[in-house]
């Protein structure tokens, strides 16, 4: 099975800083790998999709980067509704796989 | 609006039986490939079982945890997805999700329903 890593677990930041996630590939993905969002008591979301697409209505501040192992999730600058858990995925092969997550809090 | 809709999510005692249901609206699930995804509570995301369209055969994959008790289907004529999950353990508690397979990513989710293990 293929295992996502992503660091850090947590990311202590302030309105208006920039966030840098990182997903991490046990083996080469390819571009097969999505972000999602999940905020308290709801379903996660759909951000990015194929690494760096954006989702429909997802605002550009949120982008996405990285091929083969190492994925990258950017907020250029976070939004009060921005602080929640972020998820990668990918679809490389059987059984999809999801990440542990990296919760983004107010400092 | 496109919506899912899981219910059946209960208590049941280990090794009991339940079936989830999933109402889709806004969109025919006969064009999509169908997930179950599901989150122990304050956990992370575990795959469940994926379902794909009537000309791939309906052919579904499981993940390890679940697969040979956990039972995936559909009737796209009643725009619906199910989730049979059989001898079930503590370690199954959690909320379910449905959700749809677009582009070979999950969107949307639903709402979810929680399923509790327990004696």
């Amino acid at each position: 099975d293929i295992v996502l890593t992503q660091s850090p677990a947590t990311l202590s930041l302030s309105p208006g800083e920039r966030a840098t996630l990182s997903c991490r590939a046990s083996q080469d993905i390819n571009n097969y790998l999505a972000w999602y969002q999940q905020k308290p008591g709801q379903a996660p979301r759909l951000l990015i999709y194929d690494a760096s697409n954006r989702a429909t209505g997802i605002p550009a501040r949120f982008s996405g980067s990285g091929s083969g192992t190492d994925f990258t999730l950017t907020i250029s600058s976070l939004e009060p509704e921005d602080f929640a858990v972020y998820y990668c995925q990918h679809r490389a092969n059987w059984p999809l796989t999801f990440g542990g997550g990296t919760k983004v809090e107010v400092k | 609006e496109v919506q899912l809709v899981e219910s059946g999510g209960a208590l049941v005692q280990p090794g009991g039986s339940l079936r989830l249901s999933c109402a889709a609206s806004g969109f025919s699930i006969s064009d999509y490939y169908m997930d179950w995804v599901r989150q122990a509570p304050g956990k992370g995301l575990e795959w469940v079982g994926q379902i794909k369209t009537r000309p791939e055969g309906y052919t579904i994959y499981y993940g390890p945890s679940v697969r040979g008790r956990f039972t995936i289907s559909r009737d796209d004529s009643k725009n619906s997805l199910y989730l049979q999950v059989n001898s079930v353990k503590p370690e199954d508690t959690a909320v379910y999700y449905c959700i749809r397979n677009a582009r070979a990513w999950f969107d949307p989710w639903g709402l979810g329903t929680l399923v509790t293990v327990s004696s």
